[in-house]
């Protein structure tokens, strides 16, 4: 099983649309969650943290639940510019300090007009 | 714009030479990664520095060896690599502290080519 898991799309929704991506995390000791977005040929950049409670960023929404380690985000109102793959990512700290984080394969969006 | 520099952006090399991929930071993060990422797959994590030593090394193959000679500056040193070894080469760097993790910021990366 993979440490981190993603339906990879694409998913192809016209603009205004909402969209959901899931994540499934398989290491109980991971402490923190993130979501990442990837441009084509581009770095990978931080879209936002998830925390326990659930976080709204403007149209985007995440979730967490550490109990069935499932990750989620919703993006409302999709736009043009919302075209990417997004990556889920889930970080384990180990003895030393710094940061192990693990990307799950990424879900492609696609928004039409 | 990224705060983590990346040199070269393109690199072509061939299976007998010996190259080096830079990566800068100077906002003052004591922890520095190499990603390697193939085309249509997710990075995949190489090596962690942590207050300049080596803290994690995923069993990558000897031909990629990591130098960081201070908290700003990573090196990836290439030797005998192989066809297969062609992909995006991304730094990042972070904070390093006793709370939950830190958010990685990336390099815009190495487009590596072997021939």
């Amino acid at each position: 099983r993979k440490e981190v898991e993603q339906d990879p799309g694409p998913f192809n929704v016209p603009e205004g649309a909402t969209v959901a991506f899931n994540c499934t995390y398989s290491n109980s000791a991971s402490q923190s969650f993130f979501w990442y977005r990837q441009d084509c040929r581009k770095e990978p950049k931080l879209l936002m943290s998830v925390y326990s409670s659930g976080n709204e960023d403007g149209r985007f929404t995440a979730q967490l639940n550490r109990a069935s380690q499932y990750i989620s985000l919703l993006i409302r109102d999709s736009k043009l510019s919302d075209s990417a793959t997004y990556l889920c990512v889930v970080n384990t700290r180990f003895t030393g300090g710094g940061n192990k984080l693990t990307f799950g394969t990424g879900t492609q969006l696609k928004v039409e007009l | 714009d990224t705060e983590v520099t990346q040199t070269p952006k393109h690199l072509v090399m061939g299976m007998t030479n010996k190259k080096s991929l830079k990566c800068e930071q100077h906002m003052g993060h004591r922890a520095m990664y190499w990603y390697k990422q193939k085309a249509k797959k997710p990075p995949e994590l190489m090596f962690v520095y942590s207050y300049e030593k080596l803290s994690i090394n995923e069993s990558v193959p000897s031909r990629f060896s990591p130098e960081c000679p201070n908290s700003s500056l990573l090196y990836l040193h290439l030797h005998a690599l192989q066809p297969e070894d062609s992909a995006l080469y991304l730094c990042a760097s972070s904070q390093v502290s006793s709370g939950v993790g830190e958010k990685l910021f990336f390099g815009s990366g190495t487009q590596l080519s072997v021939l």
